[in-house]
């Protein structure tokens, strides 16, 4: 298994420009999540999905999109990004409530954003 | 607002020596709680979780305490060996419902091994 995977592992964007970062999970697991960290501010919840259909906002939603049409893929998309947006993005995922808590994370995309 | 705190940024310990990381959160919904361990470059990795019924838990030389009345709960390792140095991540879930997954993070701790 490949775990869970992430692309691009960097990205350097100007301001307003969209892109997708892309998730991918090969556990048949029906949660997902993308993170992002910041120094001095641990990671912090964008969007969620509890399964194929279903995604919901985190804490910091604003000026990113999801869809979850696959059990297998979750994409972020940054609609017109701005330099504010500049972190590190990482998409966890798990089984979820009944197998537990413990999610699985990808190991990142370091996004800049001019 | 914090909800998960991880008041020491850094800390420095003696190979050999225990590691004490503490934590302390404020949302008392919050019942299951877990450590995460990050190298630089590459995603956290669960190291081991907590639930709120117990008070202890037990992984090797990993051990979680729970003190929910305090909402405080410290990771000890012992001993500390050099590839323990990394940053290490509490996080908490909010209950047992479906869709109660999501995580909330504090900021990290610091750990450096010294040889």
């Amino acid at each position: 298994n490949a775990g869970v995977t992430q692309t691009p592992k960097f990205q350097v964007l100007k301001t307003g420009q969209s892109m997708t970062l892309q998730c991918a999970q090969d556990m048949n697991h029906e949660y997902m999540s993308w993170y992002r960290q910041d120094p001095g501010m641990g990671l912090r919840l964008i969007h969620y999905s509890v399964g194929a259909g279903i995604t919901d906002q985190g804490e910091v939603p604003n000026g990113y999109n999801v869809s979850r049409s696959t059990t297998e893929d979750f994409p972020l998309r940054l609609l017109s990004a701005a330099p504010s947006q500049t972190s590190v993005y990482f998409c966890a995922s798990s089984y979820g409530v009944v197998g537990g808590y413990e999610q699985f994370f990808g190991p990142g995309t370091r996004l800049t954003v001019l | 607002d914090q909800q998960v705190k991880q008041n020491s940024p850094s800390l420095s310990v003696q190979e050999g020596r225990i590691s004490i990381l503490n934590c302390d959160y404020t949302n008392s919904m919050f019942d299951y709680f877990l450590w995460y361990k990050k190298y630089p470059a590459e995603g956290p990795t669960f190291l081991i979780s907590i639930s709120s019924i117990k008070d202890k838990n037990e992984d090797g030389r990993f051990t979680v305490f729970l003190n929910k009345s305090a909402k405080h709960l410290s990771l000890h390792i012992v001993p500390s060996q050099p590839g323990d140095s990394a940053v290490y991540f509490c996080a908490a879930s909010g209950g047992t419902n479906f869709g109660n997954e999501k995580l909330t993070f504090g900021t990290g701790t610091r750990l450096t091994i010294i040889p």
